[in-house]
């Protein structure tokens, strides 16, 4: 697609429930990353995949967190046992080429994650 | 460790003023790239410039323009003829030469009135 797109935009869901948060990135890019971002901050590292191996994961707050990149494509992004802590802005970025040196990272619209 | 600093929380101008945010950045890396992004009300990033460390040449880009200064690690960023629409969140980051993430500043949010 022109861009990157990630779904749903909004997710509201109760604690303890499970969700899953899809990035689909600019056609043609081999690295993904995902962030969250609370209110009033700047994004904050999860963890970053080229093409569909996961280079770091380090980011990924406790073990309720898992990505995955099976064909190097899309990603999800998983969430298990949600808390309310987990609430903030999911965002996706792509880039062209391997992380690390030039690449520009472009960013999808996020997904707005809500825990009651 | 590497840091971004944007001190400017919130700034409010009339419409046609010019802005100048202001970005400092500390690293240790002799290669670094810099970055301006908006963050408009809709929500999403939106990429606005690239500086690699070895090239400090300023930018103009019709009203905006980026004054990189490594002598003062600074990369600050000014609107000229300020507009509503320029309203928005603007975020400086900062990223390694061998690094892939993106270290962020907490955010200048910028308020244009008509």
């Amino acid at each position: 697609g022109a861009g990157v797109s990630q779904s749903p935009r909004y997710k509201v869901t109760k604690r303890g429930q499970d969700v899953a948060l899809r990035c689909d990135p600019i056609s043609g890019h081999v690295s993904l990353y995902w962030y969250r971002q609370a209110l009033g901050q700047g994004p904050e590292f999860l963890t970053y995949f080229n093409y569909e191996a996961q280079q770091d994961k380090s980011g990924l707050p406790n073990d309720r967190f898992s990505a995955e990149r099976p064909e190097g494509s899309i990603s999800t992004l998983t969430i298990q046992r949600t808390e309310q802590r987990d609430s903030a802005m999911y965002r996706c970025a792509s880039s062209s080429i391997f992380g690390g040196g030039t690449d520009t990272q472009y960013f999808g619209p996020g997904t707005r994650l809500t825990v009651l | 460790a590497q840091k971004v600093t944007q001190a400017q929380t919130e700034i409010s101008v009339v419409e046609k003023e010019d802005v100048t945010l202001d970005c400092v950045y500390e690293t240790r890396d002799t290669t670094y790239y810099l970055f301006w992004y908006k963050q408009p009300p809709s929500g999403e990033l939106v990429f606005l410039i690239r500086r690699n460390s070895f090239d400090e040449q300023n930018e103009i880009s019709g009203r905006y323009s980026w004054n990189f200064q490594k002598s003062t690690s600074s990369f600050n960023f000014t609107i000229t003829a300020s507009q509503v629409v320029d309203s928005a969140v603007y975020f400086c980051a900062l990223k390694g030469g061998s690094n892939y993430q993106l270290i962020w500043g907490a955010g200048t949010k910028l308020i244009i009135k008509p």
